[in-house]
């Protein structure tokens, strides 16, 4: 089945910071989202991104669908912001949908 | 509009003892995801459905785990009989429109946390 990675498994950022999280994909997908799953566990959609490059607030997300990856970007993070981040990718006729490794975030103040 | 529902939010059981989990997912939505998270791990695939049919279910450990989805809407999942290992938290998504009006986004449920002891 297809293989999803992502990186860096954990990042500790300072309040203020920016970053950039990784996610690659070893086959071609229908489609890609980005899940943060808060400290209570819940997973909370942030995008819905098949390719190109989406922006909502502080957060924005670019696949490149070719090339098989996609990244999140966070600028400027909050404490509200920690939690861990998981992407996920869509194949297949029935839309299969396979998690990636996560990122764990810490924000410290 | 209403989210995804599961319920209950916390189960405690003896291990060889039996447990249900209740899905409901948003309305219209034709394809229902079972997802079994332990600790520490991204969730995995455990049942998919398209309206009341499985499409995918290679990683359901058949000789304990169960579900069926009655009439394209609401899901169960069970476990029986559970084993330490199966600690972890259970998560349903839906997505896909019927009609194909909209696209695929899955939205999950808030979880059924489940300890074995």
């Amino acid at each position: 089945g297809i293989q999803v990675e992502q990186s860096p498994p954990d990042l500790i950022l300072q309040e203020g910071a920016n970053s950039t999280l990784r996610c690659n994909f070893s086959d071609s997908v229908n489609n890609l989202q980005w899940f943060h799953q808060n400290p209570w566990g819940q997973l909370i959609n942030l995008f819905y991104i098949p390719s190109g490059t989406k922006q909502n607030g502080r957060l924005s997300a670019t696949t490149v669908a070719t090339e098989r990856y996609s990244l999140l970007y966070i600028s400027s993070s909050q404490t509200t912001d920690s939690g861990v981040y998981f992407c996920a990718v869509y194949s297949g006729g029935y839309q299969k949908v396979t998690f990636g490794t996560g990122t764990k975030l810490q924000v410290i103040p | 509009e209403a989210g995804v529902a599961q319920s209950p939010r916390y189960k405690i059981i003896e291990k060889r003892q039996s447990v249900a989990f209740w899905c409901n997912p948003i309305s219209g939505h034709a394809t229902l995801y079972w997802y079994q998270q332990i600790l520490g791990q991204g969730p995995k695939l455990l049942i998919q459905f398209q309206n009341n049919g499985v499409v995918d279910d290679s990683q359901l450990p058949k000789d304990r785990f169960s579900a069926e989805r009655l009439k394209g809407v609401d899901s169960t999942l069970k476990i029986q009989p559970a084993k330490l290992e199966d600690s972890a938290v259970y998560l349903c998504a839906s997505s896909s429109p019927r009609g194909g009006k909209g696209n695929a986004e899955a939205f999950f449920g808030q979880g059924t946390r489940l300890t074995v002891v």
